[in-house]
C-alpha cells in the first residue's frame, strides 16, 4: 500500500484538460519535490516534471505541475489520443528513507 | 544519446540469486546517481533502491532490505544489483534510471532503461 495516493483513473475527451492529485503527508510531499512519470503502454516509464513544477527538455507545456501543502497535481490540457497512459507520481519519505511512488492513475481519452 | 541498458534478468528458483547489470553511455556516470525500480506484472511502479555517485550513499526500500545489494564500477560505466534470497513476490520487471545530481536531495529518475524481467518461480 503505497503512501502517497492518486485517482485510479481520469477521463476526458480529446482537446479537454485533466488533472491528476496526488496526496501524500508531511513526510513526503510535505517537505520534498515531486516529480512526475508517465508509462504508455508496453513501455518504461518517462520523467515528464520534476522539482515539482520544472520540464525536462523535449516535455511539451501543455504538462504541468504544482504542489500545495502535502499534496501534488499534475495537469495535463489539449489532451491527444497519444496521452492515453498511467501516470505516477513520486517523492521521498524521510519515515521511510526511502523514495515512493504513487497507487498511479489511468488516462483514458474519451 | 543517453542510454541505460539493463540485462541479467531470467526465471530462477525460489531461494535463488541473481545478478541485474546496467551499462550507461552518453553520459558522465561518474557525475550521476543511479536507481532500480521494478514493476510486478500488472501492478504498479516500486522503487527498489539508490546509489549515490560516488556510491557512498545507498537506500532500499523495506521490501528488499537484508536481501539486495546495489552496486557500481564507475570505471565501467555499470550499475549492478545483486538479489537473494528471492521470492515469489520478486517477480518484476526491473529497470534502472539516471538522476542527474551526485547527491540525492531532490531524488528523480531522468532517464530509464527498458527493463529486464524477473521471474521467480518453482
Amino acid at each position: 500500500q503505497s503512501v502517497l495516493t492518486q485517482p485510479p483513473s481520469v477521463s476526458a475527451a480529446p482537446g479537454q484538460k485533466v488533472t491528476i492529485s496526488c496526496s501524500g503527508s508531511t513526510s513526503n510531499i510535505g517537505n520534498y519535490f515531486v516529480s512526475w512519470y508517465q508509462q504508455l503502454p508496453g513501455t518504461a516509464p518517462k520523467l515528464l516534471i520534476y522539482d515539482n513544477n520544472k520540464r525536462p527538455s523535449g516535455i511539451p507545456d501543455r504538462f504541468s505541475g504544482s504542489k500545495s501543502g502535502t499534496s501534488a497535481t499534475l495537469g495535463i490540457t489539449g489532451l491527444q489520443t497519444g496521452d492515453e497512459a498511467d501516470y505516477y507520481c513520486g517523492t521521498w519519505d524521510s519515515s521511510l528513507s526511502a523514495y515512493v511512488f504513487g497507487t498511479g492513475t489511468k488516462v483514458t481519452i474519451l | 544519446e543517453v542510454q541505460v541498458l539493463e540485462s541479467g534478468g531470467g526465471l530462477v528458483q525460489p531461494g535463488g540469486s541473481l545478478r541485474l547489470s546496467c551499462v550507461a553511455s552518453g553520459f558522465t556516470f561518474r557525475n550521476y546517481a543511479m536507481t532500480w525500480v521494478r514493476q510486478a506484472p500488472g501492478k504498479g511502479l516500486e522503487w527498489v533502491s539508490v546509489i549515490s555517485n560516488n556510491g557512498g550513499s545507498t537506500y532500499y526500500a523495506d521490501s528488499v532490505k537484508g536481501r539486495f545489494t546495489i552496486s557500481r564500477d564507475n570505471s565501467k560505466n555499470t550499475l549492478y544489483l545483486q538479489m537473494n534470497s528471492l521470492r515469489v513476490e520478486d517477480t518484476a520487471v526491473y529497470y534502472c534510471a539516471n538522476f542527474p545530481r551526485s547527491g540525492l536531495a531532490g531524488l528523480y529518475f531522468d532517464n530509464w532503461g527498458q527493463g529486464t524481467l524477473v521471474t521467480v518461480s518453482s
